[in-house]
């Protein structure tokens, strides 16, 4: 079995100051990893995903994550973040050649002022 | 409208009564899963389809629970005899068949409130 601890609930940050969403992740077997976001009132949305090949991965509107096998981590980070990036985030793990089942964490509320 | 579609997005009723919900995958997605999200949870697993044949389903899908997937397009999820923790968001997805970067696209979700 899998599973995901996401260590911060909430995270709260000025505009343009940089973030990291922890994520850490338990698997006795390997696994692909993906951070989601869900906006208020919407449903979760695809950030970015970690299969194979660079551990770095980025996203289309600057968000980044590195996969880290020996601290088994997949920590999310954006250098300067801004109001619309406003929602929850969440962590999930799947298990390789599996049917894509998600293991979520509980996710991170990322709350950005001005 | 291309996403994935779930009917209702918000449903309340009565302890004890039944609800069923539906959710309409993305066309020639093949797999298709139900989740639950509680209040400051992420959300968890319940079942899973390919195509019509349900293979996989959570030890938190109770017996009043029942998911089908006819003729492998929509599918419905039915709660019978509801109860006061069976509150929560509904969501659904779907992904194409096995590729190397498959990702699951979500809907938008059914709360259900238990009164």
């Amino acid at each position: 079995a899998q599973s995901v601890t996401q260590l911060d609930s909430q995270v709260p940050v000025f505009e343009e100051a940089p973030v990291e969403l922890r994520c850490n992740y338990s698997s006795s077997v390997s696994v692909y990893l993906f951070w989601y976001v869900q906006y208020p009132n919407q449903g979760l949305q695809l950030l970015l995903k970690y299969l194979s090949g660079s551990t770095l991965v980025e996203s289309i509107n600057g968000f980044e994550a590195e996969f880290n096998k020996s601290q088994t981590s997949f920590h999310l980070r954006k250098p300067s973040v801004h109001i619309s990036d406003t929602a929850e985030y969440f962590c999930a793990v799947a298990r390789r050649g599996s049917n894509y089942k998600l293991t979520f964490g509980k996710g991170t509320l990322l709350t950005v002022n001005p | 409208d291309t996403g994935v579609s779930q009917d209702p997005r918000h449903k309340i009723t009565k302890r004890g009564q039944n609800v069923t919900f539906r959710c309409d995958p993305i066309s020639e997605h093949n797999r298709l899963y139900w989740y639950r999200q509680t209040l400051g949870q992420g959300p968890e697993f319940l079942t899973y389809f390919q195509n019509e044949a349900q293979l996989e389903k959570s030890r938190l899908l109770s017996d009043r629970f029942s998911a089908e997937r006819p003729k492998g397009s929509f599918s419905t999820l039915e709660i019978q005899r509801t109860e006061q923790g069976d509150s929560a968001m509904y969501l659904c997805a779907s992904s194409p068949p096995s590729t190397a970067n498959t990702e699951a696209f979500f809907g938008q979700g059914t709360r259900l409130t238990v009164v």
